[in-house]
């Protein structure tokens, strides 16, 4: 089954810079790569989700980039702000879902 | 987009009591949903797939005769924890994707369950 790997498991950076996180998954049939914000004790809320036959994909200060040859895709945020601290998941399907996600990662932002 | 709401918030219960956790798609039908489980600091863990009118699909070492699914409508999947140990003491967490679409999953606000 697919197997989706995530890096750095914690991730601190000061307001303004840029944070990235990156994941590599198994399955070279899945086709669906989704992020997920999760804050404390709360449900998982997507934040931006890239196809298989796009190689990247930008919304405002969040992108996303797949490189399907090497299986892995990243998380790119731009002007980190406080309230962006949170744990982000990435996961990977073959579609329709379910999904598979990554181990998570904390990330914070100090003001 | 699409709602989906988890009953109960939290739950405590005595160990070697069963627990029931409902899972409904408050705006659209939904013929799969699925259940996850996520322990403290951790990932979530995909435990089954559930499908409208038909059993549920579980994940390799989890116990089917434990945690009991039922998807009897199109709005509607409950988990049951059976016999609950203090081990089975975690976040579960189902979601649901649109009848029409092949993506995106919605997920429910999740049932803290603690055994004791």
């Amino acid at each position: 089954g697919e197997n989706v790997e995530q890096h750095p498991s914690t991730l601190s950076v000061q307001e303004g810079d840029s944070a990235v996180i990156k994941c590599t998954y198994s399955d070279s049939a899945s086709n669906y790569f989704p992020w997920y914000k999760q804050e404390l004790g709360k449900r998982p809320q997507l934040i931006i989700d890239i196809r298989s036959n796009v190689g990247e994909k930008k919304d405002q200060r969040i992108a996303v980039t797949l490189n399907k040859t090497a299986k892995h895709f990243s998380l790119h945020i731009t002007e980190t702000q406080p309230e962006d601290s949170a744990v982000y998941f990435c996961a990977a399907s073959i579609q329709p879902p379910p999904m598979r996600f990554g181990a998570g990662t904390r990330l914070t932002v100090k003001p | 987009g699409a709602v989906v709401s988890q009953h109960p918030s939290w739950v405590i219960c005595k160990s070697g009591t069963s627990v029931k956790i409902e899972c409904r798609s408050l705006d659209f039908q939904a013929t799969t949903m699925f259940w996850y489980r996520q322990f403290p600091k951790q990932s979530l863990m995909l435990m089954a797939t559930s499908n409208e009118g038909s059993k549920a699909t579980y994940e390799q070492g989890v116990e089917k005769d434990k945690f009991l699914i039922n998807h009897a409508s199109l709005t509607l999947s409950t988990l049951t924890v059976t016999s609950a140990h203090p081990e089975d003491s975690s976040f579960y967490i189902c979601s649901a994707r649109l009848r029409a679409s092949n993506t995106e999953a919605f997920f429910g606000q999740g049932t803290r369950l603690t055994v004791v």
